[in-house]
């Protein structure tokens, strides 16, 4: 089944805590992103991949990291976590061209204390 | 600045009734738009695209309409029914920069017994 995997699904952790959430895809697509999503906010990005070793920011790239060593996995790093990083992450990913489709994971509630 | 606005905000309907959902966007240069459901919790769920020269799309219940001279589009709902109870996305892409999407905050559909 052509899905997109994000782990954990839910998280809650301290501020200042090292934490990596990880996106996996089997569908073999180039483009890879990353998205928060707050209340009355909608969908902004943070960042996103178009190949392999290839990452470019979003729109609210402070305090994220992220790494494509894989065509399949796009981690989402945050080095030192902040309350204000409390929100709901998705993953997405698509073939890339203008019309393709982007399919996203179930998400992963962060809490950030 | 690129934008997308969705109206309502929110929409209560009974089961069976029609509604429609509208989104106004001021992207350019304009890529194509796409509309979401998104179930409360879940990722986002692609119902239609639609590029430039495209007038109307449907998928099964669900038929948007595009007019890219005033850059308005409308997703339809026939005979809602209680699973189409979520929120809707309007999201429109830019063919400025690689992989910009520019995402509404969405309309929060309910349906009704």
């Amino acid at each position: 089944e052509a899905q997109v995997t994000q782990n954990p699904r839910y998280l809650i952790t301290v501020t200042g805590k090292k934490l990596t959430v990880t996106c996996s895809q089997n569908m073999n697509h180039e483009y890879m992103s990353w998205y928060r999503q707050d209340p009355g906010l909608g969908l902004r990005q943070i960042y996103y991949s178009m190949n392999v070793e290839v990452t470019d920011k979003g729109d609210v790239p402070e305090g994220y990291k992220v790494s494509r060593k894989e065509k399949r996995n796009f981690p989402l790093i945050l080095e030192s976590p902040s309350p204000n990083q409390t929100s709901l992450y998705f993953c997405a990913s698509s073939l890339g061209g203008p019309g393709t489709e982007a399919f996203f994971g179930q998400g992963t509630r962060l809490t950030v204390v | 600045k690129n934008q997308v606005e969705q109206s309502p905000q929110s929409l209560i309907i009974l089961e069976g009734k029609n509604c429609t959902l509208q989104c106004n966007y001021t992207v350019s240069p304009f890529s194509n738009l796409r509309w979401y459901k998104q179930d409360t919790g879940r990722g986002p769920v692609s119902l239609t695209i639609m590029t430039f020269s495209e007038n109307t799309k449907s998928n099964g219940r669900y038929t948007a309409t595009l007019d890219a001279d005033t850059k308005q589009s409308s997703l339809h709902i026939t005979a809602s029914q209680l699973s189409d109870s979520a929120s809707y996305i309007c999201v429109v892409r830019s063919t400025s920069g690689t992989y910009k999407y520019i995402f509404g905050t969405g309309t929060r559909l309910k349906v009704l017994a």
